[in-house]
């Protein structure tokens, strides 16, 4: 069945710093990638999305390109705030479903 | 406005009781969904109904029962509470899930004593 993988966290970094979280996935067609952002105490929020091959998402200084060719949804910032500090779950369509990655825990040190 | 709102936020109940989540959006999608959120921040769907049919049931204890009166709310029943129910449950909607994904609520936290 279709499924996601993202890096193992936590991921600390200092303000300022590059960020990438990788994120691969299984599927059978052509699913809609989606990368979602959860800060403390709140629900999921959609920060980025890609719904074919080569296209990028940006949001809030966040992109990620779909790579069919390497099946990966990547997420990269040039430079982060402490106000990143959060969860990034990358997420596709399945059926009629999202299914989402486990999930990789950010924190941004001052 | 909120666009996905789940009352109550918290709540703390103890093994055995019976309770209800409710969940109501205002979006005008017509798929709703459940989904539990473990301590790991791991989210595992529930159930999902499409203008007021089901069409998602996962592999849930039948103790879980989601209701759906109309196609704006969506509400989850647990009957004989366990403490390995404890946990963060997310109502979420759509309307075109491949271009837009879903709009989560704000959560529910069920915590079981």
């Amino acid at each position: 069945g279709n499924s996601v993988t993202q890096m193992e966290g936590p991921v600390t970094l200092s303000e300022e710093a590059f960020l990438t979280i990788n994120c691969t996935y299984t599927a059978t067609g052509y699913p809609s990638l989606f990368w979602y952002v959860q800060y403390p105490g709140e629900g999921l929020q959609l920060l980025l999305k890609a719904t074919k091959a080569d296209d990028k998402g940006s949001n809030k200084g966040f992109e990620a390109t779909y790579r069919k060719e390497t099946t990966s949804f990547h997420l990269e910032k040039g430079s982060v705030q402490v106000s990143d500090s959060a969860v990034y779950f990358c997420a596709l369509t399945s059926g009629s479903r999202l299914t989402f990655g486990e999930g990789t825990q950010l924190t941004v040190n001052p | 406005d909120t666009a996905v709102s789940q009352t109550p936020k918290y709540l703390v109940t103890q093994m055995g009781n019976d309770k209800s989540i409710k969940c109501e959006q205002n979006l005008g999608h017509d798929t709703m969904y459940w989904y539990k959120q473990d301590s790991k921040k791991f989210l595992k769907i529930m159930f999902s109904y499409n203008n007021k049919e089901l069409i998602i049931n996962e592999t849930v204890p039948n103790r879980f029962s989601p209701k759906s009166p109309d196609k704006a709310h969506l509400n989850l029943h647990i009957n004989s509470l366990e403490l390995g129910d404890s946990a963060v449950y997310f109502c979420a909607s759509s309307h075109d899930r491949d271009l837009y994904g879903y709009t989560f609520g704000s959560g529910t936290r069920l915590t079981v004593v």
